[in-house]
């Protein structure tokens, strides 16, 4: 039972447009959800979070919106570069049971064309 | 800049060998994960430590995955017997939860299995 969705295998935008990258989840105790970026021979790295009390949250080019109703989040990256190019991973906790423990979508391959 | 490292980056084995991965924290962290990531199943979740305790196992396949904490700087996941379907790569993570809340996990870079 995969409890994050990430339903995009993979995704292409231009340089300079906007990427949008979607995350769905099924458990509704989940509180806490953050994005990493994962490039090829390297761990994933933590990109943004946000707690399930706001519904939105912005760091530089990075933002991810929560809709909590639909229990759907978001990842927008404008303007989006080619260093951008990567798999992004969406994850959720819930921090008040399980502390830091993450679950993981099964990713989604971002390529920014120049 | 501290990081989680992960030995040996690479491995190449039989089926029925035994295999160990071993993993250095970060300094100060409290909590420990080893996550497999498989091409149709992203990153599947093996093992959970905090503070050294086992919290969660019940990814691994119990009867040929086992994983401990030696002490606070070393974790390790061992295959025994190794199988074919084992091929994956390996990533540890590492955290802290502390009056509780936790901090984003930081992974290491992976140990990349390969068994024939």
């Amino acid at each position: 039972d995969q409890q994050v969705k990430q339903n995009s295998p993979s995704l292409s935008v231009q340089e300079g447009r906007i990427s949008i990258l979607n995350c769905d989840y099924t458990n509704s105790m989940f509180d806490y959800f953050l994005w990493y970026k994962k490039y090829p021979a390297e761990g994933p790295t933590f990109l943004i979070s946000i707690s399930s009390i706001k519904d939105k949250n912005e760091d530089g080019r990075f933002t991810v919106f929560l809709n909590k109703s639909a229990k759907h989040l978001s990842l927008h990256i404008v303007p989006s570069q080619p260093g951008d190019s990567a798999v992004y991973f969406c994850a959720a906790s819930r921090t008040m049971e399980y502390g830091n423990k993450l679950v993981f979508g099964a990713g989604t391959i971002l390529r920014v064309k120049s | 800049d501290a990081r989680v490292t992960q030995t040996p980056r690479h491995k190449v084995t039989e089926m029925g060998q035994e295999v160990t991965m071993r993993c250095q924290p970060i300094l100060g962290h409290n909590t420990v994960f080893w996550y497999r990531q498989t091409m149709m199943q992203g990153l599947e979740l093996l093992a959970y430590f905090r503070n050294r305790a086992p919290l969660d196992d019940s990814g691994m396949p119990k009867d040929r995955f086992s994983a401990e904490m030696p002490d606070a700087t070393l974790a390790t996941l061992k295959i025994q017997p190794s199988e074919p379907r084992d091929s994956a790569v390996y990533f540890c993570a590492s955290g802290l939860v502390r009056d509780g809340r936790g901090s984003p996990l930081h992974f290491g870079n992976g140990t990349r299995l390969t068994v024939t």
